[in-house]
């Protein structure tokens, strides 16, 4: 069974960063794109940006550009999300979630699974 | 960039047949997925490219497009169905993904 297991929750202060790590099981690792998305309370679901853990390659949501860094350990099957210069706004639950589309394709699919979430909660 | 439309909420008697729309500039040429989320719970796959539902979802949900709209049809309605649901598309113009806003569904 495929899993995404996700790191624990995350109290940070303005202006630091934090780093959220996703730990995959079930499946061959660097098949598939790993995406992060963010949810905000009460709000809808945010693309940041996903991971090609095959080789480290990574497309960014604009609106992260300069901001977030995606990375993974094949080693270990992880892939890790690090977010910088963090404001109020930046608390949310963060979710990474496997794509179905196969790894270097160009045509994106389906996300199936989600990991449980990361609440990273920013403040002073 | 490419903007997904959903209605906020819809409401629905238990056993009836719900309707959630999503609509896009020229959709029916993407691949639409559809999510569910519980409160407090990360989201699930419950219908991909338009139509197909994965294995362990219940035949009551089922996918339709049109040419500017998705739609996602929960029939015969449970309480348990009451959740937020979001739509998806990958924006090859952008190479984006794209989700709607959501959708509320309560049971009355």
């Amino acid at each position: 069974q495929v899993h995404l297991v996700q790191s624990g929750s995350d109290v940070k202060k303005p202006g630091a960063s934090v780093k959220v790590s996703c730990k995959a099981s079930g499946y061959t690792f660097s098949d598939n794109y790993i995406h992060w998305v963010r949810q905000v309370p009460g709000q809808g679901l945010e693309w940041m940006g996903w991971i090609n853990p095959d080789g480290g390659a990574t497309k960014y949501a604009q609106k992260f550009q300069g901001r977030v860094a995606m990375t993974s350990d094949t080693s270990i099957k992880a892939v890790y999300m690090e977010l910088s210069s963090l404001t109020s706004h930046d608390t949310a639950t963060y979710y990474c979630a496997r794509d179905l589309a196969p790894a270097g394709t160009v045509v994106l699919n389906w996300f199936d699974p989600w990991g449980q979430g990361t609440l990273v909660t920013v403040a002073s | 960039s490419y903007v997904l439309t959903q209605p906020p909420s819809v409401s629905v008697a238990p056993g009836k047949t719900a309707r959630i729309t999503c609509g896009g500039n020229n959709i029916g040429s993407k691949s639409v997925h559809w999510y569910q989320q519980r409160p407090g719970q990360a989201p699930i796959l419950v219908v991909y490219e338009d139509k197909n539902r994965p294995s362990g979802i219940p035949e009551r949900f089922s996918g339709y497009k049109s040419e500017n709209t998705a739609t996602l049809t929960i029939s015969r309605v449970e309480a348990g169905d009451e959740a937020d649901y979001f739509c998806h598309v990958w924006d090859g113009y952008t190479d984006d993904v794209v989700f709607g806003g959501g959708t509320k569904l309560t049971v009355l």
